[in-house]
């Protein structure tokens, strides 16, 4: 079963936009992590917030993490028409012994020039 | 440093053949995953191997097998393959036990079974 879920599933903005997607969880975690996927590729690795943290940064990129509300985002801002990719966001699932990432079922962006 | 390696990059088999996918993680890592990713899905488990050891299985059947060698690579095997493995293989490579560290994935393998 799909440990998260984003929203929205597509998003469709014109360059120099921000695209916000969201991911939901549904266990405690330790982190999370969200890739990204062009056209049914391998998984790019994005960034990794923790659970303790709050808000993180990279380049264009601003991940937030509530977990409180089980809840991530992933904003990326004035997006580029090579930012058109499918995003994940996926968490740890497992006891001590053994972990396996967990995904949510992608958001497809698509950013037109 | 190469990142996650995969071969082949695409496959093409008929219905009860079996294949083989290999990987090869980042140099020091010394965990290998699998994944399934079938068109409009988010990646499946399969398999996780560390230290030459399987440490768990996800939900697939027997027909799926997988090791890793001395040098942490690994391959995936598939038997009596059926339609429905027709999917995206995705290996990720983690420098230790995947739990509160990234996993890096490789380019993936295109299974078609026809």
């Amino acid at each position: 079963s799909q440990q998260g879920e984003e929203d929205p599933q597509a998003l469709s903005i014109q360059e120099g936009e921000n695209a916000t997607m969201n991911c939901s969880y549904k266990t405690s975690i330790n982190n999370l992590q969200w890739y990204r996927q062009n056209s049914g590729r391998g998984l790019v690795h994005l960034i990794l917030i923790r659970s303790n943290e709050r808000e993180k940064h990279s380049g264009r990129l601003r991940v937030t993490l509530d977990t409180s509300k089980k809840s991530s985002s992933l904003l990326i801002t004035a997006s580029r028409a090579a930012d058109t990719a499918s995003y994940f966001c996926a968490t740890f699932r497992g006891d001590t012994g053994f972990q396996k990432l967990v995904f949510g079922t992608g958001t497809r962006l698509l950013v037109s020039p | 440093d190469a990142g996650v390696t995969q071969s082949p990059t695409h496959l093409i088999k008929t219905r009860g053949q079996q294949v083989t996918l290999r990987c090869s993680p980042i140099s020091g890592h010394k965990s290998v995953s699998w994944y399934q990713q079938v068109l409009g899905q988010g990646p499946q488990f399969i398999f996780q191997y560390y230290e030459k050891e399987e440490r768990g299985r996800g939900n697939f059947p027997d027909r799926f097998s997988a090791r890793q060698f001395p040098n942490y690579s690994s391959e995936l095997n598939v038997n009596a393959l059926l339609l429905g493995d027709s999917a995206l293989y995705l290996c990720a490579s983690s420098i230790d036990r995947p739990k509160n560290t990234e996993a890096f994935f490789g380019q993936g393998t295109r299974l078609t079974v026809v």
